[in-house]
Parts: C-alpha cells; structure tokens; sequence
C-alpha cells in the first residue's frame, strides 16, 4: 500500500529551467494539495484541487501550475525555475484536511 | 492576516513527564484544528483533530481547545523519546479546504 508517491525525491535545477513535479495516490481521495516548507516558515500551501478537474490558488500560487491529470494524480510544474523556489515540496491527499502527505521532494535551484 | 503561532522550541522534557504544547489563532471565526507531527527529514502526520471547545483524548495525546481564548494546545502523557519531534499545529478557518493556515511548528526534545 503505496499512499501518497511523489517523484522525484531530490533534484536540483539551474535557475530559468522547467520541471515537472508527480504526484500519485492509491487511496481514491477526491482532495490533493501541494505545500512547500521552508526553514522557519511553517507548510504553505501552493495549490489544491478539491475533485478531480478542479484546481484553486494556494497562499503562494505564483511562479507554480497544477495539473489534475485524474483522481489519482496531482502534478506540479516550475515553468522557469528561481532560486526562491529552493523548497521541500509536499505533496497531499485526503477527503478532507490534509491527511497523508508523501515523502516530499528536496528542491534546489541553483 | 490570518496567523496561527507557535513557540519553535525546542521544548525539552525527560522521559516520563507531560509534553505541553502550545497554540494561538488569531481568527476568531475558525472552526477547526489539527496537531501533525514531523520527525526530522519526513513528512507530517496527522495526529489529532478536535472542533469542539474542551478536550479529546487519544491514547497518550489529549488535545484542549479554547475558543474564547483563541487557544489550541496538545498534551503527550508519559513522553517517550521516541515523541522527540516538531508539532505543527494548523487551523482551519471555514469555507474551502484551502483554508488551512499552518503555524511554524514546535520542536519537541524527550530526554532519556
């Protein structure tokens, strides 16, 4: 039992690059999130998706696009990566609050 | 702005003692709260919710709530080591799921 998957688990980018973030659930949640971390910052929440082929603004939504591929994935794409984007990223899945969380994915944009 | 504040710590405590963990939110309005734990280089788990004013117990964790005083606090009997983490205490102020505002987290230390 897989839960919340997310991949990759580390990257590290220069500053102006793409990259796709995955995420996938087994668990038939309807809600996903992404959230990042950052030291002395607490979790802040970029963009959910309360059902399949919705998607709304987080607190930190800017420089970020989502895609709800299907009930099960949830991806995040830096479309021209900036060193303010160095994060853990966290992706989430639920039928309500957030509940289970991946492993996260170690970011750095050089 | 909405603001959910924690003290960051580190809290140490010996083994055996009670682990009290605090929490204030500065809308009035909100409806819900949450207490995650994180071990160091993972990712949260949900460990308690409670929505109603007074206290919930699970286990070793009690969860208190105020709202005259905008007060949210977890209580962990018996601390093990193996409770050695930080708590995120989050908050969510009604409306959208979106809603759920996070406070910085509160690094816990169980001494042996």
């Amino acid at each position: 039992n897989a839960g919340v998957t997310q991949t990759p688990k580390f990257q590290v980018l220069k500053t102006g690059q793409s990259m796709t973030l995955q995420c996938a659930q087994d668990m038939n949640h309807n809600s996903m999130y992404w959230y990042r971390q950052d030291p002395g910052m607490g979790l802040r929440l970029i963009y959910y998706s309360a059902s399949e082929g919705t998607t709304d603004k987080g607190e930190v939504p800017n420089g970020y696009n989502v895609s709800r591929l299907n009930k099960r994935e949830f991806s995040l794409r830096l479309e021209s990566a900036a060193p303010s984007q160095t994060s853990v990223y966290f992706c989430a899945s639920s039928e309500g609050i957030p509940g289970y969380f991946g492993d996260g994915t170690r970011l750095s944009i050089l | 702005q909405k603001e959910v504040e924690q003290n960051s710590g580190p809290l140490s405590v010996p083994e055996g003692a009670i682990a009290s963990l605090n929490c204030t939110y500065s809308d009035r309005g909100s409806q819900s709260f949450f207490w995650y734990r994180q071990y160091s280089g993972k990712s949260p788990e949900l460990i308690m919710f409670i929505y109603s004013n007074g206290d919930k117990e699970d286990g070793r964790f009690t969860a208190q709530l105020n709202k005259a005083s905008q007060y949210v606090s977890l209580l962990i009997r018996d601390s093990q080591p193996s409770d050695s983490a930080t708590y995120l205490c989050a908050v969510h102020y009604g409306g959208s799921q979106g809603n759920l505002i996070f406070g910085k987290g509160t690094k816990l230390s169980v001494k042996p």
